[in-house]
């Protein structure tokens, strides 16, 4: 069965740190999907990135970075230079498609908050 | 705009009492999700429905019930027979197109049992 660990529960740092989110994850797909979500106070769930199984290279979008390593099964999410506006409840997914539907699997979340 | 609202907000309700919460969207999309937030455990499927008439159940159907007779629309009715429903509820929908896309979410309904 599919399954997303993220352990860390919890994780507060000071503004302008750099902080890890770490996210390992189950499959005995060959082909999957992983996924981060970030969800602020108002509730909604807001992508931020997918990556594909096949596509092993490190992504950056601004002050974001992902590093994606099928060896530890692992997709890693990294704020560089942290701000109070990131603070929020992130969540990394995993792909799960059964009989032609597509689902997703979230891992519990970490909820970073970012101190002034 | 286009996009995914719930309704209502907020919600309370009397032990042994149905509620049915609304989720409609917009953006054309196929597939539509229901998933129940608890705090640390993430979120679970409750259901899901790939084509108007279809639902299937997720990981945690029992006692939540489901119909999809618009495109647009997916509620999702709490039944009396759910032992523990107080929590965060979010409807999700996606595009089956093409490779696996993201799931768009509404910003959530929460429900408390008094």
């Amino acid at each position: 069965a599919q399954k997303v660990t993220q352990a860390q529960t919890e994780i507060s740092v000071v503004e302008k740190e750099d902080v890890t989110l770490d996210c390992v994850y189950e499959t005995r797909d060959t082909t999957y999907y992983l996924f981060w979500y970030k969800q602020p106070p108002s509730g909604e769930l807001v992508f931020l990135i997918r990556r594909n199984s096949f596509d092993e290279q490190n992504e950056i979008s601004g002050r974001y970075s992902w590093n994606f390593q099928k060896s530890t099964s692992s997709f890693n999410f990294t704020i560089t230079a942290s701000q109070v506006v990131d603070s929020a409840v992130y969540f990394c997914a995993l792909s799960d498609e059964d009989q032609g539907a597509q689902k997703l699997v979230f891992g519990q979340g970490t909820r970073l908050t970012i101190n002034p | 705009d286009g996009g995914i609202t719930q309704s209502p907000k907020y919600l309370f309700r009397k032990e042994g009492q149905n509620v049915t919460l609304s989720c409609e969207q917009n953006l054309n999309h196929d597939a539509m999700y229901w998933y129940r937030q608890d705090p640390g455990q993430g979120l679970r499927l409750i259901y899901y429905s790939q084509i108007v008439n279809d639902f299937q159940k997720g990981d945690i159907a029992e006692g939540y019930s489901v119909s999809r007779e618009k495109k647009e629309s997916f509620p999702l009715t709490v039944t009396s027979a759910q032992k523990n429903p107080t929590a965060f509820y979010l409807c999700a929908s996606k595009w089956t197109g093409g490779n696996t896309g993201e799931l768009f979410f509404g910003e959530g309904s929460r429900l408390t049992v008094l």
